[in-house]
């Protein structure tokens, strides 16, 4: 079972450099959510979905973007990156009920400098 | 102020004795839902257990059991005969609100690092 797959798990970037970091599910699950870890902090939401072509802003959404076109997909995109967002970024995903767990990725390390 | 509070940063245990980790919350819902995670040295998260604010029994799931505190606000997760293997960041977050209400994210505590001991 694949469960969440990102990619890349590690990438360094220059200040101003653009990238996307990848998800995708096999589950089946309709919510998506893309989360970041910073050093010795617990996780927080940057954007969501609740399924193909909906989306919308979490707890920190500044500098991302996100898109939704499949139920397997959930791409974030830094458009110009910053040295604060250097960071772990987790994809996660869940069933459509609230008691369900979200499902996470194993992260990417991303360090801007 | 935090919705999620995990006041011990570290917790050291004996490998085979029971540990508690502690988890406070902060939410005006009558609907939520409290998870616990432990994420590895290898950095990947790992959903142990879930508790359901209407939920009568406190959650099982194997050596993982949760000690649920509704009035206190607490939902302390109790390891039993450590292991080696459990050493590593726990976290305790909350999903507040119902389906219908739209509330999707899942709020992290800091996290505790429990180091078992042989």
């Amino acid at each position: 079972n694949a469960g969440v797959t990102q990619t890349p798990k590690f990438r360094i970037l220059k200040i101003g450099q653009s990238m996307t970091l990848q998800c995708t599910q096999d589950m089946n699950h309709n919510y998506m959510y893309w989360y970041r870890q910073d050093p010795g902090m617990g996780l927080k939401l940057i954007y969501y979905s609740v399924g193909a072509g909906i989306t919308d802003k979490g707890e920190v959404p500044n500098g991302y973007n996100v898109s939704r076109s499949t139920t397997e997909d959930f791409p974030l995109r830094l458009e110009l990156a910053a040295p604060s967002q250097t960071s772990v970024y987790f994809c996660a995903s869940s069933y459509r009920e609230w008691d369900q767990p979200q499902h996470f990725g194993d992260g990417t390390r991303l360090s801007i400098l | 102020a935090q919705k999620i509070t995990q006041t011990q940063p570290g917790m050291f245990v004996q490998e085979k004795e029971a540990v508690t980790l502690d988890c406070t919350y902060d939410t005006s819902d009558q609907s939520y839902g409290l998870f616990w995670y432990k994420q590895p040295s290898s950095g990947e998260m790992i959903f142990l257990i879930y508790q359901g604010s209407y939920d009568e029994q406190n959650a099982t799931e194997g050596r993982y059991s949760l000690n649920f505190q509704k009035a206190r606000k607490s939902a302390n997760l109790v390891i039993s005969a450590s292991q080696l293997g459990d050493s590593a960041m726990y976290f305790c977050a909350m999903r507040e609100g119902d389906s219908g209400a739209g509330s999707y994210q899942l709020t992290f505590g800091k996290g505790t690092k429990l180091s078992v001991i042989p």
